[in-house]
């Protein structure tokens, strides 16, 4: 199975910063890298598919980018409703393997 | 509006049975996979069982093969979990969730709100 690594497991900003949240797969993924949102009532919502494709209706402030092994989740601007955990899952080769999560607090 | 709610969680014993339900809507049901994903009280996300749009493939993880059977009836838009000699790693959040394929891979495009299924004596 690939293995996919966040090595952050909690990260705290401030309201305003510029975030980013890291995840590393343990084989290259081509590009099949994607992001969830879980917020603290345990809704999951998908905001990113294919490294950098923006799910509909998620706020342009969201982004992100990598190849190969390594991505990156950004957030410009951190707002308070972007106060949530987010993982990564790779979607190239069954199973469909996430990472620990991130979860981003308020400093 | 696309919606998927799970049903059917609660305390079970380990040993015991559990049949967990997601009822859905706002989407034609019999044109997508589906799967179960579930979060460990660690947070941890795992998927435990999938299933074709027709219902005619079945996929599990070793940790569930055997004791879990995932299966769909088309004509109520729903998806069903059975669930049995559970024991206390089962212990989780248990989500439904819509699996899109396309030319940009695989991810889930929409998750239920989850239910909670803990395994304890």
């Amino acid at each position: 199975d690939i293995q996919m690594t966040q090595n952050k497991s909690s990260l705290s900003a401030s309201l305003g910063d510029r975030v980013t949240i890291s995840c590393r797969a343990s084989q290259d993924i081509s590009n099949y890298l994607n992001w969830y949102q879980q917020k603290p009532d345990g809704t999951v919502k998908l905001l990113i598919y294919y490294t950098s494709r923006l799910q509909s209706g998620v706020p342009s402030r969201f982004s992100g980018s990598g190849s190969g092994t390594d991505y990156s989740l950004t957030i410009s601007n951190l707002e308070q409703e972007d106060i949530a955990t987010y993982f990564c899952q790779q979607g190239n080769t069954l199973p469909y393997t996430f990472g620990g999560g991130t979860k981003l607090e308020i400093k | 509006e696309v919606k998927l709610v799970e049903s059917g969680g609660g305390l079970v014993q380990p040993g015991g049975s559990l049949k967990l339900s997601c009822a859905t809507s706002g989407f034609t049901f019999s044109d997508y996979y589906m799967y179960w994903v579930r979060q460990t009280p660690e947070k941890r996300l795992e998927w435990v069982a999938y299933i074709s749009n027709g219902g005619g493939s079945t996929y599990y993880p070793d940790t569930v093969k055997g004791r879990f059977t995932i299966s769909r009836d088309n004509a109520k838009n729903t998806l069903y979990l059975q669930m049995s000699r559970l024991k206390s790693e089962d212990t989780a959040m248990y989500y439904c969730a819509r699996h899109k394929e396309s030319y940009y891979g695989n991810y889930f495009d929409y998750w239920g709100q989850g239910t909670t299924l803990t395994v304890s004596s």
